[in-house]
C-alpha cells in the first residue's frame, strides 16, 4: 500500500511566522504535489516536482516556495505566514509521466492567526 | 471537471439505491480520467479511473462512463451504502499537459440510512 505522510494534521501559527509542512511517501514516486483546499474552490496545485531538486509552479503559487532534496520528502514552506493562507494542505505523489493516479497523505489543516 | 462556485453540488440517496455522480470536464485533449472519493477529515483516495480509449470501466460496485462527444464523465455506485457518504471529485488528466492534473470542485454524496 502506498503510504503518503504529512508531518502534522493540525497546526496553528501566527501572522509572519516561517512554517514548513513536510510530506513523505514510501513507493519510490517520481512526482509529487501540494495542493490547499477550500470550501467550494476544490483542490488548487501550488507546486509540483517530478524529480529531486526539480519544481515546477502550479497555479497558486505566490507566497510559497518547496524543497526537495530526497526523492521521498517534499516540503512546502510559507515563507512569512498570512492569514489568507489558512486552509486545508494536501500533499499527493504519483508514478511517472502523466496518465497515473495521485496518492494523497491526510492533510495538514494549518490556521493562521 | 469545472469550479461550481462556493456550494457542492450534492446528491442525497437511499441507502441500497444506485447513485449517478455526473461531472463536465474542459479539455478535450484529456486522455485520462479519474475518480478520487474524500471522506471527511481525509485526504482524496482514488476510486476508479478511465482512458479515453474506452467508454466505460468497472469495478467493485462502480462503474465510470465517458462521453467524449460531449465531454461527460459520470460515476456509478451501486446498491450504495452509508460507508460511501463522501465527496466526489473527478479529475482529468490532458496528455499534453504533463502532470498536472485538474480536479472538479466536487460532489457530495449523502446516503440515507
Amino acid at each position: 500500500d502506498v503510504k503518503v505522510t504529512q508531518s502534522s494534521r493540525y497546526l496553528v501559527k501566527r501572522t509572519g511566522e516561517k512554517v514548513f509542512l513536510e510530506c513523505v511517501q514510501d513507493m519510490d514516486h517520481e512526482n509529487m504535489f501540494w495542493y490547499r483546499q477550500d470550501p467550494g474552490l476544490g483542490l488548487r496545485l501550488i507546486y509540483f516536482s517530478y524529480d529531486v531538486k526539480m519544481k515546477e509552479k502550479g497555479d497558486i503559487p505566490e507566497g510559497y516556495s518547496v524543497s526537495r532534496e530526497k526523492k521521498e520528502r517534499f516540503s512546502l514552506i510559507l515563507e512569512s505566514a498570512s492569514t489568507n493562507q489558512t486552509s486545508m494542505y494536501l500533499c499527493a505523489s504519483s508514478f511517472g509521466r502523466a496518465g497515473y493516479e495521485q496518492y494523497f497523505g491526510p492533510g495538514t489543516r494549518l490556521t493562521v492567526t | 471537471g469545472e469550479s461550481v462556485g462556493l456550494h457542492l453540488p450534492t446528491l442525497s440517496v437511499q441507502e441500497g439505491d444506485n447513485s449517478i455522480i455526473n461531472c463536465a470536464y474542459s479539455n478535450s485533449a484529456s486522455d485520462y480520467f479519474i475518480w478520487y472519493k474524500q471522506e471527511s477529515g481525509k485526504g482524496p483516495q482514488f476510486i476508479i479511473d478511465i482512458r479515453s480509449n474506452m467508454d466505460k470501466r468497472q469495478g467493485q460496485r462502480v462503474t465510470v462512463l465517458l462521453n467524449k462527444t460531449v465531454k461527460h464523465l459520470s460515476l456509478q455506485i451501486a446498491a450504495t451504502q452509508p460507508g460511501d457518504s463522501a465527496v466526489y471529485f473527478c479529475a482529468e488528466n490532458p496528455y499534453t499537459g504533463g502532470f498536472k492534473t485538474i480536479f472538479g470542485a466536487g460532489t457530495r454524496l449523502f446516503v440515507k440510512a
